[in-house]
């Protein structure tokens, strides 16, 4: 597809354990984004990737946050240690290049038991 | 402070009325205003993008106004369907990448 692919699409867990979200960007997207969305709140920037630049980790909520994105297109959001208060719906968005429009994945709803 | 309100927070219409969803933003410095459609269970959607010098900007039935002065933005929907209930959501840049600012959407129902 030539959609911002994201899995799994679902996860359920169980409180303390580590889960991981990936991301498939757009082809040729350089920059990529996290957010999240918690129910009737506002999307939450977490962090934002652009080329092989250092990325912005400055909306990343607790050092149990961490995200890679390697070669330049698949990214994945690691959360260590997972609170309950880490259920949402974790989006990701590629562009090709920052400031230009943000084409969505379908997010991962993660509840954490 | 940087915000993103919007209004109303919900909205029921019938199919084939027009409605008008509000945006208002205290962004500062501004770079472009953004509205996206997101269904349930779905990504947001974009629908119009618009800078500073942008005051209208249409998307088929989707109308976007803009008036920077205001500070205060407007997403018209003309002629709803059933497939137009989504939540709605308003964005404001203020300069490149993070600085994305998102209101809470406006959630909007449309019946028959």
């Amino acid at each position: 597809g030539a959609g911002v692919s994201q899995s799994p699409s679902n996860k359920v867990t169980e409180k303390g354990k580590d889960v991981e979200l990936r991301c498939d960007p757009i082809s040729g997207h350089t920059a990529l984004y996290w957010y999240r969305q918690s129910l009737g709140q506002g999307l939450e920037f977490l962090i934002y990737f652009q080329g092989n630049s250092a990325p912005d980790k400055s909306g990343l909520p607790s050092d149990r946050f961490s995200a890679e994105r390697t070669g330049g297109s698949v990214s994945t959001l690691t959360i260590q240690r997972t609170q309950q208060e880490d259920s949402a719906v974790y989006l990701c968005a590629s562009s090709l290049w920052d400031g230009q429009p943000q084409h969505f994945g379908d997010g991962t709803r993660l509840s954490i038991l | 402070k940087n915000q993103v309100e919007q209004s109303p927070q919900s909205l029921i219409i019938l199919e084939g009325k027009n409605c008008t969803l509000q945006c208002n933003y205290t962004v500062s410095p501004f770079s472009n205003l953004r509205w996206y459609k997101q269904d349930t269970g779905r990504g947001p959607v974009s629908l119009t993008i618009m800078t500073f010098s942008e005051n209208t900007k249409s998307n088929g039935r989707y109308t976007a106004t803009l008036d920077a002065d205001t500070k205060q933005s407007s997403l018209h929907i003309t002629a709803s369907q059933l497939s137009d209930s989504a939540s709605y959501i308003c964005v404001v840049s203020g300069q490149a990448g993070t600085a994305l600012i998102f209101g809470k959407g406006t959630t909007l129902s449309v019946s028959s």
